[in-house]
């Protein structure tokens, strides 16, 4: 699977949107980008995943460029529940591969009042 | 999302002790599900896939004769550290792989004296 590349920790402001960028310049073809995120203590959570196309569901939304060696995670409008560790992960849909998720280090992400 | 539930969230026992960690889908059946652990300010490290019915696969320098891993179903797999020593102190997360994604529990934190 891809290497990820993330910022190791980023403030935000609550109440405004919170973006979180994410660098997988190796990405192959067949490979998703996941997003998860790892509020303290507690096990992760899954936000979204998309292939190339742009993604949005109820927690945020997932922007991939165009040739695909980036995404961004977007919280439309952060709250103080928001502060977590986010993961940006690239895997392959392949059986066989089991659906194995390789963790790195994420993004820190403190939402400040 | 999917709703996964282990048991006990957490525990402390006396070196040399086994400990068994439950894990359970709630609302969903899963053929392969995961069992990865977590140190203190780190990320997350796959252990082991477990499918229903079948031997876990153990990742490198993970020894499968000290966590053991039964998938008994479709809905319940169980993680036992046997001989537990304070090393193996960690938070440990499973996690069942629902079609494209994984969903995880909440995690059992070990303490070993």
């Amino acid at each position: 699977d891809a290497k990820t590349t993330q910022p190791p920790s980023m403030d935000c402001a609550e109440g405004r949107a919170a973006n979180l960028p994410c660098n997988h310049s190796t990405i192959s073809g067949n490979e998703y980008v996941y997003w998860y995120r790892q509020i303290h203590s507690q096990g992760p959570q899954y936000i979204i995943h998309g292939l190339k196309n742009n993604e949005t569901n109820e927690m945020a939304s997932l922007i991939i460029t165009e040739d695909r060696k980036s995404s961004t995670l977007i919280l439309p409008h952060a709250t103080l529940r928001d502060t977590a560790v986010y993961y940006c992960i690239v895997r392959a849909l392949i059986k066989a591969a089991g659906n194995k998720l390789t963790f790195g280090g994420g993004t820190r992400v403190l939402v400040k009042p | 999302g999917a709703v996964v539930s282990q048991h006990p969230s957490w525990v402390i026992c006396k070196s040399g002790t086994s400990v068994k960690i439950e894990c359970r889908s709630l609302d969903f059946q899963a053929t392969t599900m995961f069992w990865y652990r977590q140190f203190p300010k780190q990320s997350l490290m796959l252990m082991a896939t477990s499918n229903e019915g079948s031997k876990a696969t153990y990742e490198q320098g993970v020894e499968k004769d000290k966590f053991l891993i039964n998938h008994a179903s479709l809905t319940l797999s169980t993680l036992t550290v046997t001989s537990a020593h304070p090393e193996d102190s960690s938070f440990y997360i499973c996690s069942f792989s629902r079609g494209d994604t994984q969903y995880f529990g909440p995690g059992t934190r070990l303490t070993v004296l």
